[in-house]
């Protein structure tokens, strides 16, 4: 199993509707991020977690909440998704000392139409 | 603040040896990070860098300056599987230790 799995791998939606993303973690890890990528632009935070109690905001969290469930469980969504929300989403885990940095999951493609 | 900074695209021929550059800036450098990514794909560690110096993996090193705000990965023996996206990334203690991630150098390997 892997040790980042996100859920679904593929979604297409329709403008307006809210949608949930899941991930969940086995590697312990009490740090956890949501990204976003788009061609061009590399990897942006949308939200971060430091442990269950501790939600932060990242530099394009508009449009974007989270829920810390457990330590394991992150998940993200698009309370009224819009067309430029269509992106490939990036959980990920790490701890602070880790020289190996994050731990991704498989990704997210959504689709907004 | 941070700013990291690559090469967006990069052509190498297989068999070659390839060099992409990083630059950054930062306030509180607590560590610099290589990762290759694949088209569609997640990104996977490929190297880290705290000290000056270069570290060596196989066909892959990383090397590091801390005082010129530089870091390099070489690619030798370049093969087709090596063509991706490969992502610089500096940890900031100063910004919670989270990683900022450069925007990618792709790298296209031809026969």
């Amino acid at each position: 199993d892997a040790d980042v799995t996100q859920t679904p791998r593929n979604r297409i939606t329709k403008t307006g509707k809210r949608i949930m993303l899941e991930c969940s973690q086995t590697k312990g890890h009490d740090r956890m991020y949501w990204y976003r990528q788009d061609p061009g632009l590399g990897l942006r935070l949308i939200y971060y977690s430091f442990d269950v109690k501790d939600i932060n905001k990242g530099e394009i969290s508009d449009g974007y909440s989270v829920s810390r469930q457990a330590q394991a469980k992150f998940s993200l969504s698009l309370e009224s998704a819009i067309p430029n929300q269509t992106a490939l989403y990036f959980c990920a885990t790490s701890d602070l000392e880790g020289g190996f940095g994050y731990t991704f999951g498989s990704g997210t493609r959504l689709t907004v139409v | 603040g941070q700013n990291i900074d690559q090469p967006t695209e990069m052509t190498a021929t297989e068999g070659a040896i390839v060099q992409i550059n990083c630059t950054y800036q930062t306030s509180g450098f607590n560590g610099l990070f290589w990762y290759q990514q694949h088209a569609g794909e997640a990104p996977t560690f490929l190297s880290y860098n705290v000290l000056d110096g270069l570290e060596e993996k196989g066909r892959f090193s990383s090397f590091l300056s801390r005082s010129k705000g530089y870091s390099y990965l070489l690619l030798k023996e370049l093969q087709m599987k090596d063509s991706a996206s490969y992502l610089c990334a500096v940890r900031d203690r100063r910004n919670t230790d989270k990683l900022i991630f450069g925007t990618g150098t792709r790298l296209q390997v031809f026969p």
